[in-house]
């Protein structure tokens, strides 16, 4: 049970490329979501997916995009990346307990993506 | 989401109880308390959550004091593999997702 995959573990970009964070979940859950670490500093939620088919803006949205591809796979895209997107991302998964219940499923995380933009 | 309020740092000996405080004062009835650690260079872990009752795993215990507005994260006997970010979390679910904030959290050295 391999529980949330993120690939690639480390890249570096430079100032204006693109890429494509990827993050699977084998758990079944149906709530995915993307933070950023600065260094010394805790994470920041950047997008969430509620459920198949939504997302939704956390608290640092800007400079990226996310495509909630299928149930397993939520994926985070730097279109044009900045230095100061140099940060370890991080994805998490939850379970949602049916509607109308208060949904307090745990968050598993992945182990990050390290991303260096010279 | 109610703040919540932690040390910044704080020592334990191997083989001790490690007692983590966490203040949420502002916290809502219907809002639980989550407890997460990060060691280094790793996602968060999830340790342990709950409402108002104490709860207790195979990881830790959470003592939530009957008002609600602080709670106390305990390792019962802390190893050296336990040193750790340790963040409290104060959040209610949702139909938008669970989504949680994280504050500064508790860097935790466990000492041989």
């Amino acid at each position: 049970n391999a529980g949330v995959t993120q690939t690639p573990k480390f890249q570096v970009l430079k100032t204006g490329q693109s890429m494509t964070l990827q993050c699977a979940q084998d758990m079944n859950h149906n709530s995915m979501y993307w933070y950023r670490q600065d260094p010394g500093m805790g994470l920041r939620l950047i997008y969430y997916s509620a459920s198949e088919g939504t997302t939704d803006k956390g608290e640092v949205p800007n400079g990226y995009n996310v495509s909630r591809l299928n149930k397993r796979e939520f994926s985070l895209r730097l279109e044009s990346a900045a230095p100061s997107q140099t940060s370890v991302y991080f994805c998490a998964s939850s379970a949602r307990t049916g509607r109308g219940a208060s949904y307090n499923s745990p968050l598993h995380f992945g182990n990050g993506t390290r991303l260096t933009v010279t | 989401d109610a703040k919540t309020t932690q040390p910044p740092s704080m020592d334990c000996a191997e083989g001790r109880a490690a007692n983590l405080p966490c203040n949420h004062s502002t916290i809502s009835g219907n809002e639980y308390v989550y407890w997460y650690r990060q060691i280094h260079s790793q996602g968060p872990q999830y340790i342990i959550h709950g409402l108002k009752n104490n709860e207790t795993n195979e990881m830790a215990s959470l003592i939530i004091t009957e008002d609600r507005k602080s709670s106390t994260l305990i390792l019962p006997h802390a190893t050296l593999r336990d040193t750790a970010v340790y963040y409290c979390i104060v959040r209610v679910g949702g139909a938008a997702g669970n989504k949680l904030t994280f504050g500064g959290g508790t860097r935790v050295l466990v000492k041989p």
